[in-house]
């Protein structure tokens, strides 16, 4: 079982790119979640998905898209970088059999947007 | 606005005393109160979870307190060892709708040997 993987580890773009994160999980989680983590600032959902072929904002949505195609993977995209979009990135995965389930979460990717 | 506060940004304590971390939340109608635990260049991992039907819940050296007419929670380590210098995150969720839970922004915790 690897978990929650994370590609790629570290990426630097220049503003204007565009780039796309993948998560994957081999838990058969229905649950996937991206979030950011800024300094000082803690971890803040950016979209997430309930199940496959469904995806949802969440408190800071803006500048990305997602995509949720298959069970075990959900893809954090972000079309134009900014400066501010300068983070990193974590993905996380939950089962859904008891409300009590919690968050699994992948090692996280360093995104730095010159 | 903030609706879990972690108002101490550092805590720094002596091997083999307690450490106490704080967490604050605005909202009542938070069910689920979770703490995690992340080293740096990792995500982070789950520790403890409390259940607001509870005030206490304890596994080995951690307990998480919870006194919900105050709206605050704590996690209590002893005794603390150097291997626990991390940085901890109070989450707190609201039972019934998607599982969303809110975070805290963290309290970075220094244990000297």
């Amino acid at each position: 079982n690897a978990g929650v993987t994370q590609t790629p580890k570290f990426r630097v773009l220049k503003t204007g790119q565009s780039m796309t994160l993948l998560c994957a999980q081999d838990m058969n989680h229905e649950y996937m979640y991206w979030y950011r983590q800024d300094p000082g600032m803690g971890l803040r959902l950016i979209h997430y998905s309930v199940g496959e072929g469904t995806t949802a904002k969440g408190e800071v949505p803006d500048g990305y898209n997602v995509s949720r195609l298959k069970k075990q993977n959900f893809l954090l995209g972000l079309e134009s970088a900014a400066p501010s979009q300068t983070s990193v990135y974590f993905c996380a995965s939950r089962l859904l059999q008891t409300s009590t389930d919690t968050q699994y979460f992948g090692p996280g990717t360093r995104l730095t947007v010159l | 606005d903030q609706q879990v506060k972690q108002n101490s940004p550092s805590l720094s304590v002596q091997e083999g005393r307690i450490s106490i971390l704080n967490c604050d939340y605005t909202n009542s109608m938070f069910d689920y109160f979770l703490w995690y635990k992340k080293y740096p260049a990792e995500g982070p991992t789950f520790l403890i979870s409390i259940s607001s039907i509870k005030d206490k819940n304890e596994d080995g050296r951690f307990t998480v307190f919870l006194n919900k007419s105050a709206k605050h929670l704590s996690l209590h380590i002893v005794p603390s060892q150097p291997g626990d210098s991390a940085v901890y995150f109070c989450a707190a969720v609201l039972y019934g709708g998607s599982y969303i839970p809110t975070f805290g922004r963290g309290t970075s915790l220094i244990v000297h040997p």
